[in-house]
This record gives C-alpha cells, sequence and structure tokens, in this order.
C-alpha cells in the first residue's frame, strides 16, 4: 500500500526566509514521488517529480526536493520565499505505471511581507 | 484546448438527485484521470481511462458513481440519488501516457458539487 503523511496543514514564513514543506512517504515499492501547487481557483500544476534517477531533484519557481530512502522523505525546500509562492502544497506517489496519485492532505504555505 | 476544461465549474444539486461532471481533455491526450477532493484533504483517486476503457475504477466508492468515456476523449462523471457527503471538488486530470509512465498529468480547475 502507499501513502502519503504531510505535516503541517498550515506553514507561514517571512518573505526571504527558507521554505521546507515536509512529506513522508510509505510505499511498498520504490516510489515515484511528486508535488504539486494549487494557487486559489486553479488547477493542480506540477513542481517536480522524482523517478528514480538523482535524488536531488529541481523544479519550477526555485523549488527542489531531496529523495532520502532511509528517512522514507521528499521535502520541498525553497531558499527564498516569495508573496507568490502563497498556495497550497500536495505531495503524492504513484504507481509505478503512473496511473494512479495518493496525495497527501496538503500544506498552505502564507507568506508574510 | 490549451488545458483540460471542467464544467460546469459549479454546481449545487439537491439531495436525491442525478448530476453530471463533464471534462475535456487536452486535445491527443490518451489517458484521463477522475479525483475528488473533500474540504480540507488531498485529492483521492476515482478512475482511470486509457482511451475508451476504465483501465482502473478501483477508486469509485460505491455504484452511484460511474464515468464513461465513449470516443476516447471527453469523459462525464455521472452520480446517481446523491448525497450531502458527495459534496467535494471533483477533480479531471489528463496525460499523453499510454500505459509507458513517466508523463506528466494536466490537472483541470476542477466542479465544486454541493449537495444541499
Amino acid at each position: 500500500a502507499q501513502s502519503v503523511t504531510q505535516l503541517g496543514s498550515h506553514v507561514s514564513v517571512s518573505e526571504g526566509a527558507l521554505v521546507l514543506l515536509r512529506c513522508n512517504y510509505s510505499s511498498s515499492v520504490p516510489p515515484y514521488l511528486f508535488w504539486y501547487v494549487q494557487y486559489p481557483n486553479q488547477g493542480l500544476q506540477l513542481l517536480l517529480k522524482y523517478t528514480s534517477a538523482a535524488t536531488l531533484v529541481k523544479g519550477i519557481n526555485g523549488f527542489e526536493a531531496e529523495f532520502k530512502k532511509s528517512e522514507t522523505s521528499f521535502h520541498l525546500t525553497k531558499p527564498s520565499a516569495h508573496m507568490s509562492d502563497a498556495a497550497e502544497y500536495f505531495c503524492a506517489v504513484s504507481d509505478l505505471n503512473f496511473n494512479k496519485f495518493y496525495f497527501g492532505s496538503g500544506t498552505k504555505l502564507n507568506v508574510k511581507p | 484546448g490549451a488545458g483540460v476544461s471542467q464544467t460546469p465549474s459549479n454546481k449545487v444539486t439537491e439531495k436525491g438527485k442525478y448530476v453530471e461532471l463533464r471534462c475535456d481533455p487536452i486535445s491527443g491526450h490518451t489517458a484521463l484521470y477522475w479525483y475528488r477532493q473533500s474540504l480540507g484533504q488531498g485529492p483521492e483517486f476515482l478512475i482511470y481511462f486509457q482511451g475508451t476503457g476504465a483501465a482502473d475504477d478501483s477508486g469509485l466508492p460505491n455504484d452511484r458513481f460511474f464515468a464513461v468515456r465513449p470516443e476516447g476523449s471527453v469523459s462525464t462523471l455521472k452520480i446517481q440519488r446523491t448525497e450531502r457527503g458527495d459534496s467535494a471538488v471533483y477533480l479531471c486530470a489528463s496525460s499523453s501516457d499510454r500505459g509507458q509512465g513517466n508523463t506528466e498529468a494536466f490537472f483541470g480547475q476542477g466542479t465544486r458539487l454541493t449537495v444541499v
């Protein structure tokens, strides 16, 4: 069975501060992992994905995530938050054929001026 | 079209009524997915189509839910005898994947269904 846990339903950071959004997964097979972002009234947009290549994955808008098998984690980071990063972020794991995603419950990021 | 289009964007219906939610995928995408997102939760898988056939419908919660994709393009999610617990945002996604994996799924903006 596959599942994803996102610690912290709400995270608040100051503009320019480090962003760290946590994701831990449970998977019986080597996982494929994803981070999606959802802006208000918009669809989910892919930020980045890990598919068993490099463990440090760079995505759009300056975000990156590191796959750590020993910790079963795939935390999302960004060195310096912008106001435009305020959104909800979802971590997801897929089956081997990418036919089904299991999403975490999401983390809402608030960026303070 | 340029992206995945879902209609209507909002639907309010009375308990017990029948509803249809439509999804227009990106042109040429063979794979289509339906997810349901309840308040405060992440999207939950409902069904996956590859072409016209439902390759995996294991996420449909019960037999009141049904989805079709008769020509391998537009899909309709049908809910019979709606219940208040069906209230959620229903998301559709499509990808060019032909079962080989490793392609991006593009999501629509969703249909917000409210059952009163």
